[in-house]
């Protein structure tokens, strides 16, 4: 149960776009389209923003989108916002009831 | 409204036992897959253990053996039995429930356990 690989850190200024990587193996990011991202701001717990790689959850704004190629899964935030910094951490399903997080992203809004 | 609330974590000696509750609202435990997922200080999410519906439990490697996911239906409660802590084990440790596509779509605030001499 191998951890997903993102970068350590992303930037951009308000208004720009960023996007976040989340590299796994064909076992669980590759094999399934259930990979999911959490944003957490600074003594918080996780919240929900995508879902089986490109689904919003009610509530949460259209300039978060998924997407997914081969064993590399994506987040981008378009339109940066001030309160978009935060660490974002994706998530997979790896099959045989086994789920593994990435190493998790901080994303800092210049 | 779906509400989380995780206690019973505090400080520990390695080697000892420490059980985390999780009572939930809103819903109704026995009818979602939950799970707990903890973050030791500084650090990333670690997915530790799942029920199911059909109460089935799975365990991250580091814990199996030594952590024990149950639910107590009667009070709508989740329990996490950690025995043999190690300081490994310190984090910060959440319920959460799911929400589709093998998600966690709610989350408690988190319970702070810190196993140290």
């Amino acid at each position: 149960q191998s951890v997903l690989t993102q970068p350590p850190s992303a930037s951009g200024s308000p208004g720009q776009s960023v996007t976040i990587s989340c590299t796994g193996t064909s076992s669980d990011v590759g094999g399934y389209n259930y990979v999911s991202w959490y944003q957490q701001h600074p003594g918080k717990a996780p919240k929900l923003m995508i879902y089986e790689v490109n689904k919003r959850p009610s509530g949460v704004p259209d300039r978060f989108s998924g997407s997914k190629s081969g064993n590399t899964a994506s987040l981008t935030v378009s339109g940066l916002q001030a309160e978009d910094e935060a660490d974002y951490y994706c998530c997979s399903y790896a099959g045989s009831k086994f789920y593994v997080f990435g190493s998790g992203t901080k994303v800092t809004v210049l | 409204e779906v509400q989380l609330g995780e206690s019973g974590g505090g400080l520990i000696q390695p080697g000892g036992s420490l059980r985390l509750s999780c009572a939930a609202s809103g819903f109704t435990v026995a009818s979602n897959y939950m799970s707990w997922v903890r973050q030791a200080p500084g650090k990333g999410l670690e997915w530790v253990s799942v029920i199911y519906t059909g109460g089935g439990t799975y365990y991250a490697d580091s814990v199996k053996g030594r952590f024990t996911f149950s639910r107590d239906n009667s009070k709508n409660t989740l329990f996490l039995q950690m025995d043999s802590l190690r300081a490994e084990d310190t984090a910060v440790y959440y319920c959460a429930r799911g929400y589709g596509g093998n998600s966690w779509g709610y989350w408690g605030q988190g319970t702070l356990v810190t196993v140290s001499s």
